[in-house]
């Protein structure tokens, strides 16, 4: 069975210090490597996807990802961070096939408090 | 472009009584899934339609819930009758069924935040 790991639950940080959300999956297969953040009173968001290519994903709003097979993560980053990036975030993982049925597997997020 | 949309936001009912979610997809999304966040969990899988049919319903906990999406629309998630351990946010999204990028483009609903007591 699919599984997603996110190793903080909850990471406060100053503005202005660098961001790294840790993310390891499990799964016997190909996938695809997603990103997601919630906002305090909104809706989950894709911030970045891999699906295949370049290993280092770009994402919105200066987030970066990197996906390294050999240890099966697919770890967030962003070199300063802000108040406004205040939020919960998502890593989740897809079968690459799809087999008819795109369904997300997600970590259970990290919780991310910027002090201005 | 409308978002997916969710309603009602909240709800709280009794244990043992029904409760009706909705969830309206972007026009033209044939798939539509429903997923569920129990507090403290993850955010974890329920099903998936293509249009009208059930085409993954491998995360259904149990014969209480029950999905449809008439017409290939909008849908519903009924939980009857609710338990105590169904209390969750429960969101939904909506993708195009075309390339497996389409297909994984989903768009969140804001969910409904279900409390049973």
């Amino acid at each position: 069975a699919q599984s997603v790991s996110q190793h903080n639950h909850h990471v406060i940080l100053s503005e202005a210090a660098s961001l790294e959300l840790g993310c390891n999956y499990s799964y016997g297969g190909t996938v695809n490597l997603f990103w997601y953040v919630q906002y305090p009173g909104q809706h989950l968001q894709l911030l970045l996807k891999y699906f295949s290519g370049d290993p280092l994903v770009k994402g919105i709003k200066g987030f970066e990802a990197e996906f390294i097979k050999s240890k099966f993560s697919f770890n967030l980053r962003k070199p300063s961070v802000q108040w406004s990036d205040t939020a919960e975030y998502f890593c989740a993982v897809g079968p690459y096939s799809g087999a008819g049925s795109y369904q997300l597997t997600f970590g259970k997020g990290t919780k991310l408090s910027v002090i201005p | 472009e409308a978002g997916v949309t969710q309603f009602p936001s909240h709800s709280v009912i009794e244990k043992g009584q029904t409760v009706t979610l909705r969830c309206d997809p972007i026009s033209g999304h044939d798939n539509l899934y429903w997923y569920r966040r129990v507090m403290g969990k993850e955010i974890k899988f329920l099903l998936h339609f293509v249009k009208e049919s059930k085409q993954d319903e491998s995360g259904m906990p149990n014969n209480r819930f029950l999905a449809e999406r008439t017409g290939g629309t909008y849908s519903t998630l009924k939980v009857q009758p609710a338990e105590l351990e169904d209390s969750g946010v429960y969101f939904c999204a909506s993708s195009q069924a075309r390339d497996n990028s389409d297909n994984y483009g989903y768009t969140f609903g804001s969910g409904t935040r279900l409390t049973v007591v």
